[in-house]
């Protein structure tokens, strides 16, 4: 059981807009920044999005990442095949004064 | 470019030691926190621990605190996670990762992660 809550898995069609949620509580996402990691199949996990919204350089501005509260939110437009992968949130958890994930998404290209 | 490179991964049985080396490349070591992170294959990942660019601050999961140290070389630009008294729940991959920021790990991020090196725990 992961700290911060994911869907199990999100699909859509190539050229669709597909959003991921990330819930929490208040001693992580509600008092923390947010990033969110994409895992492409047999590989490490790489930066996606920090600090909430910020892409690194590199990232495609089909990416954006949000939060409101003790929630976040990944959003992919203009889904492309190559997006099919896992993708996990991250915070910072004050109370277990340690780094907690999501159980990660699988995003599936229909 | 930013490489980290893990090794010292195996098989052992429970209540075995294991040493675990990242040794990095491409950025200035002390600047920066690093951390491990495990994924056990096919499932979520799981943040082990973090230490500050210095050295001075270390962070653990509840799961390994007590059992794992983690420690940093400036010398020799290489982390390293100590795990004692292993079980095999630790059974996984785990990653070395660098951290976007020096001493406010909980501000920062995970920018570059290792390829992983393979735990297995088991009698």
């Amino acid at each position: 059981q992961s700290v911060l809550t994911q869907p199990p898995s999100a699909s859509g069609t190539p050229g669709q807009r597909v959003t991921i949620s990330c819930s929490g509580r208040s001693s992580n996402i509600g008092g923390n920044t947010v990033n969110w990691y994409q895992q492409l199949p047999g590989t490490a996990p790489t930066l996606l999005i920090y600090s909430n919204n910020q892409r690194p350089s590199g990232v495609p501005d089909r990416f954006s990442g949000s939060k409101s509260g003790s929630s976040a939110s990944l959003a992919i437009s203009g889904l492309q095949s190559e997006d099919e992968a896992d993708y996990y949130c991250a915070a910072w958890d004050d109370g277990l004064n340690g780094r907690v994930f999501g159980g990660g998404t699988k995003v599936v290209v229909l | 470019e930013v490489q980290l490179l893990e090794s010292g991964g195996g098989l052992v049985q429970p209540g075995g030691s294991l040493r675990l080396s990242c040794a990095a490349s491409g950025f200035t070591f002390t600047n920066y926190g690093m951390s491990w992170v495990r994924q056990v294959p096919g499932k979520g990942l799981d943040w082990v621990s973090g230490i500050s660019g210095s050295g001075g601050s270390t962070y653990y999961a509840d799961s390994v605190r007590g059992r794992f140290t983690i420690s940093g070389d400036k010398s020799k630009n290489t982390l390293y996670l100590q795990m004692n008294y292993l079980r095999p729940e630790d059974t996984a991959v785990y990653y070395c990762a660098k951290e976007s920021m020096k001493y406010d790990l909980p501000s920062s991020a995970i920018d570059y992660w290792g390829q992983g090196t393979l735990v297995s725990v088991s009698s």
